[in-house]
């Protein structure tokens, strides 16, 4: 079982619709969540990080977290092309993993017009 | 634009040859991390340094490969008789130290793209 699962997609959404991104993560030691965002021959682009359970709202984007499940998300509303990219989750706090983030695969996201 | 830097954003070399990159972290950070990345992963971590000191090391990190941070501010990474496997995109990012629950929010730098051929 991979540390951290994503659905690699493509998740396809029109514009203006709510794009939702799922990830599972293995270990119960788990501390920080986050989501990066990495368009295509680009590096990672921090865009949320929710800590404890519940969600975090920042403009479009929502992150949920629920840690009794293991699972954490990201909901981005009123999608546009510009949010056409691959979503990156990231876990920090991995049981013996000191400070390092362990990444999925990412999602990629298109948005069509 | 006090972001993170790294030099060379490209380095093509042949196998067998040494190659060193360079990470100049955001200014305040005393976190400082190696990734690498390939074709439809996500960053593997590498190593991470706070300060000069070199805290962690991933197990699967080749004794062909070494980092240094020598004065708690740049880091370089070096490759010693790269081989194609070595062809990836290498991530550097920083974090702060201080900050409450943000302390550990790692910001990316725009990474080297190694070609082994």
């Amino acid at each position: 079982q991979k540390e951290v699962e994503q659905n690699s997609g493509p998740l396809s959404v029109p514009e203006g619709a709510i794009a939702s991104l799922n990830c599972t993560y293995s270990d119960r030691g788990s501390q920080s969540f986050f989501w990066y965002r990495q368009y295509s021959g680009k590096s990672p682009e921090l865009i949320m990080s929710i800590y404890s359970n519940g969600d975090k709202e920042d403009g479009r984007f929502t992150a949920q977290l629920n840690k009794a499940s293991q699972y954490v998300s990201l909901l981005i509303r009123d999608s546009q092309p510009s949010d056409s990219a691959t979503y990156l989750c990231a876990v920090n706090g991995v049981t013996g993993g000191g400070n390092k983030l362990t990444f999925g695969t990412g999602t990629q996201l298109k948005v069509e017009l | 634009d006090t972001g993170v830097s790294q030099d060379p954003r490209h380095k093509i070399t042949k196998r067998g040859q040494n190659v060193t990159f360079r990470c100049d972290p955001i200014s305040e950070h005393n976190r400082l991390y190696w990734y690498r990345q390939t074709l439809g992963q996500g960053p593997e971590f590498l190593t991470y340094f706070q300060n000069e000191a070199q805290l962690e090391k991933s197990r699967l990190l080749s004794d062909r490969f070494s980092a240094e941070r020598p004065k708690g501010s740049f880091s370089t990474l070096e490759i010693q008789r790269t081989e194609q496997g070595d062809s990836a995109m290498y991530l550097c990012a920083s974090s702060p130290t201080s900050g409450g629950e943000y302390y550990n929010e790692q910001f990316f730098g725009p990474g080297t793209r190694l070609t082994v051929l």
